[in-house]
């Protein structure tokens, strides 16, 4: 059974750092490409990066582009999301999600997701 | 930035029939995909590649693609479908979600 496990929210004052990690198992993890995808409070989904199953290619949001830091340690079959300068429009649960295919493509689409863990910033 | 238009909310009767459109330029060249996603819980897979349903994924969830607009239908509505449904696809490198829709079954 496909599992994905974050951690690592809490609150956060606004310029605050925070490392998410999402703990993968039930698949070969480095068969596949991964993803962040996150839902402000009663709002829609939003995807805020992905990586290849080698770390050889990766992506982000505009929204977060040169502040959020995504990685994976395969050995460790987990997956992180380094948030630096947070603001409070960052304020969402995270989900990690697994991709169908080994690469961040532009047909990447997920096909399981994990629970989500809590990122409120605010002072 | 590259949008997917949904309408807010559809609602239909137990039994009947309901169709989610979810709208985009790139729709024509670009796979859509369809989350499902009930309170408190995450999202879903019920629809891949516009019209492909994943195991597990009762028969009554089909997709159908026609130029730039994609249409989720489930047929046989049941009060358990009662959620938020989410188109997603991609233009160049970027993935987008569709804003949503919420599904009330009366």
């Amino acid at each position: 059974e496909v599992q994905l496990v974050e951690s690592g929210g809490g609150l956060v004052q606004p310029g605050r750092s925070l490392r998410l990690s999402c703990a993968a198992s039930g698949f070969t993890f480095d068969d596949y490409a991964m993803h962040w995808v996150r839902q402000a409070p009663g709002k829609g989904l939003e995807w805020v990066s992905g990586i290849s199953w080698n770390s050889g290619s990766i992506g982000y949001a505009d929204s977060v582009k040169g502040r959020f830091t995504i990685s994976r340690d395969n050995a460790k079959n987990s997956l992180y999301l380094q948030m630096n300068s947070l603001r409070a429009e960052d304020t969402a649960l995270y989900y990690c999600a697994k991709d169908s295919a080994s690469s961040i493509a532009i047909q990447s689409f997920f096909d399981y997701w994990g629970q989500g863990t809590l990122v409120t910033v605010s002072s | 930035s590259y949008e997917l238009t949904q309408p807010p909310s559809v609602s239909v009767s137990p039994g009947q029939t309901a169709r989610i459109t979810c709208s985009g330029d790139a729709l024509p060249k670009q796979y859509a995909y369809w989350y499902q996603q009930k309170p408190g819980q995450a999202p879903v897979l019920v629809i891949y590649k516009d019209s492909e349903r994943p195991s597990g994924i009762p028969e009554r969830f089909s997709g159908s693609s026609s130029g730039t607009t994609v249409t989720l239908t489930i047929s046989g509505v049941q009060a358990e479908d009662e959620a938020d449904y989410y188109c997603q696809s991609a233009d160049s490198s970027d993935v987008v979600f569709g804003g949503g829709t919420k599904l009330t079954v009366l």
